[in-house]
């Protein structure tokens, strides 16, 4: 089965500063990659996502994800983040499961804290 | 722009009462989910469906129960609420990758049913 694992669980940084958050995954196969934010008391957004060509990916709100597979790292980037970026991060991965259909599982989430 | 709805935002009900979360899209998308969300955990999915009449369940063992009647209707219940099942629960639904006619797994979330139990 797939694991996601999201290195920090929480990272603190001031504003206009560059910021990484990390993801890593176990299956190194056929594999669909993504992040979403989640603000307070909403769902998760698709901010980016990996699907095939390029490994590096760019996405909304000045954010991008480079994938390393042979590392097997999803790892998320910004260079210069501002406070309204404060949410939590969560990376996913979809691989091909038993039932012939692509599931996706998620990492525990990242805290993104930014201080003026 | 993700349209998908899910009614209640906020419950909370005493023990034993049973209680349906109500997840609809409006994206003709034929792939749908519940995931449970508990506060720096990783998201557990509890069922999902393929489309209309199929329902599956997921990686966490849950006592709620779903149907897919319609393609854009996906409600969760739970039969006797306990306190163990305080939680926030997202729908989420997913298309297929129109180049390829399969779907990748991207998601798209409604804003989630916070429940408590008394």
């Amino acid at each position: 089965a797939q694991s996601v694992t999201q290195l920090d669980s929480q990272v603190p940084v001031f504003e206009e500063a560059p910021v990484e958050l990390r993801c890593n995954y176990s299956s190194s196969v056929s594999v669909y990659l993504f992040w979403y934010v989640q603000y307070p008391n909403q769902g998760l957004q698709l901010l980016l996502k990996y699907l095939s060509g390029s490994t590096l990916v760019k996405g909304i709100n000045g954010f991008e994800a480079e994938f390393n597979k042979s590392q097997t790292s999803f790892h998320l980037r910004k260079p210069s983040v501002h406070i309204s970026d404060t949410a939590e991060y969560f990376c996913a991965v979809s691989d091909l499961g038993s039932g012939g259909s692509y599931i996706p599982t998620f990492g525990r989430g990242t805290s993104l804290i930014v201080h003026p | 722009e993700a349209d998908i709805y899910q009614t209640p935002r906020y419950l909370v009900i005493g023990t034993g009462k049973k209680i349906t979360l109500e997840c609809s899209q409006t994206m003709g998308h034929d792939k749908m989910y519940w995931y449970q969300q508990d506060p720096g955990m990783e998201l557990h999915l509890i069922h999902y469906s393929y489309g209309v009449n199929s329902t599956e369940k997921g990686d966490l063992s849950s006592e709620s129960t779903v149907s897919r009647i319609r393609t854009e209707h996906f409600p969760l219940t739970l039969e006797s609420a306990r306190p163990s099942h305080t939680s926030q629960y997202l729908c989420a639904s997913s298309p297929r990758r129109r180049d390829r006619g399969f779907n990748t797994g991207e998601l798209f979330f409604g804003e989630g049913s916070r429940l408590t139990v008394l």
